[in-house]
């Protein structure tokens, strides 16, 4: 069964730091995602992307975050400058269609240090 | 933010019966519900889920009820099996939603003795 995958599985980083999380989305679907989970806390919407641009965003996704498709793969998201409260799990996710299931990979676990 | 709330934290269940997890929305917005699973470690799994024209969906082992003059949903698993043992979110969107955000519930822990 197709799946979507993301690496690093773990990224550890000094504050200040910038950082790349990378996701290749599963191969036909057009809508793409990113969520974190801090530790104990729910899984929290920062971003969905569709057809090349940012179709909604929550009040986390500040101006030090970004997220790109820089090929027909992949999709990223970037921290500009980490804080220690960035620490979290980062899921990526990928749907068919918009109001279709979206199917979650397994995660970065992102440490600031 | 509390617009979907589990507030079973956990549910121990022998193997066999039926397990039941409940989940509360205040959102009048959402209009597509969802139930996921997730074990440590890995991704959240994506079960079942239902649209609002429906009260009840029914997939295998797995069915979710949906009560929308109370907000309620349920997610119906029977035989439970040791397997099953994991946690499981709810989550729900609103066509009002250009970006099809996801709310999650705080999950229910599930455990399925043998």
């Amino acid at each position: 069964e197709p799946e979507v995958t993301q690496t690093p599985s773990h990224q550890v980083t000094q504050m200040g730091q910038e950082v790349i999380l990378r996701c290749v989305p599963i191969s036909n679907h057009l809508y793409f995602y990113w969520y974190r989970q801090i530790l104990g806390q729910k899984v929290e919407f920062l971003v969905s992307f569709y057809n090349n641009e940012i179709s909604e965003k929550s009040e986390i996704f500040d101006d030090q975050f970004s997220v790109e498709r820089p090929d027909g793969s992949n999709f990223t998201l970037k921290i500009r400058s980490t804080k220690l409260e960035d620490s979290a799990m980062y899921f990526c996710a990928s749907s068919l269609w918009g109001n279709q299931p979206q199917h979650f990979g397994d995660g970065t676990r992102l440490s600031i240090l | 933010d509390q617009q979907v709330k589990q507030n079973s934290p956990s549910l121990s269940v022998q193997e066999g019966r039926i397990s039941i997890l409940n989940c509360d929305y205040t959102n009048s917005m959402f209009d597509y519900f969802l139930w996921y699973k997730k074990y440590p470690a890995e991704g959240p799994t994506f079960l079942i889920s239902i649209s609002s024209i429906k009260d009840k969906n029914e997939d295998g082992r797995f069915t979710v009820f949906l009560n929308k003059s109370a907000k309620h949903l349920s997610l119906h698993i029977v035989p439970s099996q040791p397997g099953d043992s994991a946690v499981y979110f709810c989550a729900a969107s609103g066509s009002n939603n250009a970006g099809n955000m996801l709310t999650f519930g705080g999950g229910t822990r599930l455990m399925v003795k043998p």
